[in-house]
């Protein structure tokens, strides 16, 4: 079982719909959270970042994290074209030498 | 603006011809990180270093080799390039005690 599961996708809406993105993770030692999104043919840039349980929302996006059960979420509501892309969630803890633990990506198109 | 810079965008090499990719930063960042990323895949960490204090990641084959010389510079050597190393190499940065990092544009690597 990998350390953190992400489903690949692609995940297709439409435009302005509400976008829901998840991960799971088996290592009850993770203490912090991070969503990065990647456009195509470019480096992953960093979109959330959270320590704790619970909702930190930034303008569109929404970064939710629930420890009992292992699982964090990134919504973006009023999805536009330009948040097509893939989502990449990543974690890790204080003592683990820096190294973040990756999901795989799921890919998210937005239809116009 | 850009504060990690990788060059170049887009390598081709030979098989088994040295190559080298480079990354400069402007962050001041003590953290830096070589990730190797083929399609649909998580990032995979080759390497870090924390100032000079050099890192490598068990699975990390000796082909792949890294340089650090000064703060703001770091060299990912590719000794002899087999097809199975072409990919996206990502360069990223970290400040001490920050666990989110900050990501070049990557160079793309193709081997022929």
């Amino acid at each position: 079982q990998k350390e953190v599961e992400q489903d690949p996708g692609p995940l297709s809406v439409p435009e302005g719909a509400i976008v829901s993105l998840n991960c799971t993770y088996s290592n009850s030692a993770f203490q912090y959270f991070m969503w990065y999104r990647q456009y195509s043919r470019k480096g992953p840039e960093l979109l959330m970042y959270t320590y704790s349980s619970g909702n930190k929302e930034d303008g569109r996006f929404t970064a939710q994290v629930d420890k009992s059960s292992k699982y964090i979420s990134l919504f973006i509501r009023d999805s536009q074209p330009s948040d097509s892309a893939t989502y990449l969630c990543a974690m890790g803890y204080m003592d683990s030498n820096y190294q973040l633990i990756w999901g795989a990506g799921t890919k998210l198109i937005i239809k116009p | 603006d850009a504060m990690v810079i990788q060059n170049p965008r887009y390598q081709v090499t030979q098989f088994g011809k040295p190559v080298t990719l480079s990354c400069s930063q402007t962050l001041n960042h003590n953290v830096m990180y070589w990730y190797q990323q083929k399609s649909s895949q998580a990032p995979k960490l080759l390497f870090h270093y924390y100032d000079k204090d050099f890192n490598n990641e068990a699975d990390t084959p000796d082909n792949f080799q890294s340089r650090r010389p000064n703060t703001s510079f770091c060299f990912l050597d590719i000794r002899s390039p087999g097809l199975g190393d072409a990919a996206m190499y990502l360069c990223a940065t970290s400040s001490r005690g920050v666990t989110e990092a900050f990501f070049g544009q990557g160079t793309r690597l193709t081997v022929v």
